[in-house]
């Protein structure tokens, strides 16, 4: 009944090294999110992408970068990973159609817990 | 700048009473208020969703109020049990279409048996 797929739970990298987060959702949503969570901070919405090769900036963009080439599948990317960068990444997605199952409500995934030594 | 406040300390209350957590935001005029549960080291999962033409919304022993003068939404989980324990994030969305959904900090409860 998984919904929301992040390829994986814990990650242990080095910094400078490029990191690829995967996200895929098998409820065909338009919508996809990717968000970081810290302690006090909340979620933080880093992009969205609300359909396939488009894109848009979240709040705090700067270091990472995604992909979206299929509409099931939403990719972030750390182009060079620094220790501010760890924290727990959070992939989610929504539906567009007004009335559909899951429209305007977020479905997360289980979360990868991203550590830059 | 858009804010969103959620009490940041943990509430503890009994088994079966009622917990009541808070939502305040600011600078901001959001279609739909929202409601996540969060258990630790896992996402957050849907509960409720709001909108700003409703002034309450009822789910089993859920129930959310959403007062766009006050700025203000409560949750209210009724007959609390100790399985209730988690964080509780709000969640807004501007108008329709923005796709943008900006979080509060989240209030952790603790149910005590």
């Amino acid at each position: 009944d998984v919904k929301v797929t992040q390829s994986s739970r814990y990650l242990v990298k080095r910094t400078g090294e490029k990191v690829f987060l995967e996200c895929v959702q098998d409820m065909d949503h338009e919508n996809m999110f990717w968000y970081r969570q810290d302690p006090g901070l909340g979620l933080r919405l880093i992009y969205f992408s609300y359909d396939v090769k488009m894109k848009e900036k979240g709040d705090i963009p700067e270091g990472y970068s995604v992909s979206r080439e299929k509409k099931e599948r939403f990719s972030l990317i750390l182009e060079s990973a620094s220790t501010n960068q760890t924290s727990m990444y959070l992939c989610a997605s929504s539906s567009r159609e007004a009335g559909a199952a899951g429209a305007n409500v977020l479905t997360f995934g289980a979360g990868s817990r991203l550590t830059v030594l | 700048s858009q804010k969103i406040e959620q009490n940041s300390e943990a509430l503890n209350i009994q088994e079966g009473k009622t917990a009541t957590l808070t939502c305040n935001y600011t600078n901001y005029s959001p279609a739909y208020l929202q409601w996540y549960r969060q258990d630790p080291g896992r996402g957050p999962v849907f509960l409720l969703l709001i909108r700003e033409n409703e002034k309450e919304k009822r789910k089993e022993r859920l129930k959310v109020t959403f007062d766009t003068t006050l700025k203000q939404s409560l949750f209210h989980i009724t007959a609390s049990q100790p399985a209730d324990s988690a964080t509780y994030l709000c969640a807004l969305e501007g108008s329709s279409g923005t796709y943008k959904y900006i979080f509060g900090t989240g209030t952790r409860l603790k149910v005590l048996a």
